[in-house]
């Protein structure tokens, strides 16, 4: 998997938007980005992938740079429920994807 | 039905048992995966099966032996464990071709070898 590089911990107040940065420099040019989180205890849940163009689904938005070199992880009105390890991950681009989990990010949504 | 399901989700055994991890899905998907996550770290990719066959195998101890009977089943047989091998088990499935990121994760077996 190309490699990718994330801030260890973020914070951000219930009710505003949390903005996750993911670095991805060595990403080919065919190779998705795609975004899970962790809840404390549970499996890891995918929110979101994309190739080149900004996507959006009922979970989150993403945004990633015209050189495909990093995206962004938009929650828009985040809850205490955010509250987790988000990984971004770019997978080999394989018939079947080996995920590769590196450290993430471990956002601290408060009241 | 999305959901991935594994039992059980506790699991207690002293180093000469030997026991097994289930994991059942109902999508259709003809991927299924093996994780290991230790507490604090990133999940660990252990075993790969595609169509019910063994494709990747990443350095897993022998002691570890996985299994895919049919392509809803997924079983992973424990033997001589240490306690090291103390963590949080995760099945996963997916598609084969199309959205193949996008992985289904189970809730995880929790495992404590004394």
């Amino acid at each position: 998997d190309a490699k990718t590089t994330q801030p260890p911990s973020m914070d951000c107040a219930e009710g505003r938007a949390a903005n996750l940065p993911c670095n991805h420099s060595t990403i080919s040019g065919n190779e998705y980005v795609y975004w899970y989180r962790q809840i404390h205890s549970q499996g890891p849940q995918y929110i979101i992938h994309g190739l080149k163009n900004n996507e959006t689904n009922e979970m989150a938005s993403l945004i990633i740079t015209e050189d495909r070199k990093s995206s962004t992880l938009i929650l828009p009105h985040a809850t205490l429920r955010d509250t987790a390890v988000y990984y971004c991950i770019v997978p080999l681009n394989s018939g079947y994807s080996t995920l590769t989990f590196g450290k993430g990010t471990m956002l601290l949504v408060s009241p | 039905d999305t959901e991935v399901t594994q039992t059980p989700k506790h699991l207690v055994m002293g180093m000469t048992n030997k026991k097994s991890l289930k994991c059942e899905q109902h999508m259709g998907h003809r991927a299924m995966y093996w994780y290991k996550q230790k507490a604090k770290k990133p999940p660990e990719l252990m075993f790969v099966y595609s169509y019910e066959k063994l494709s990747i195998n990443e350095s897993v101890p022998s002691r570890f032996s996985p299994e895919c009977p049919n392509s809803s089943l997924l079983n992973l047989h424990l033997h001589a464990l240490q306690p090291e091998d103390s963590a949080l088990y995760l099945c996963a499935s997916s598609q084969v071709s199309g959205n193949t990121g996008e992985l289904f994760f189970g809730e995880g077996s929790r495992l404590t070898v004394l």
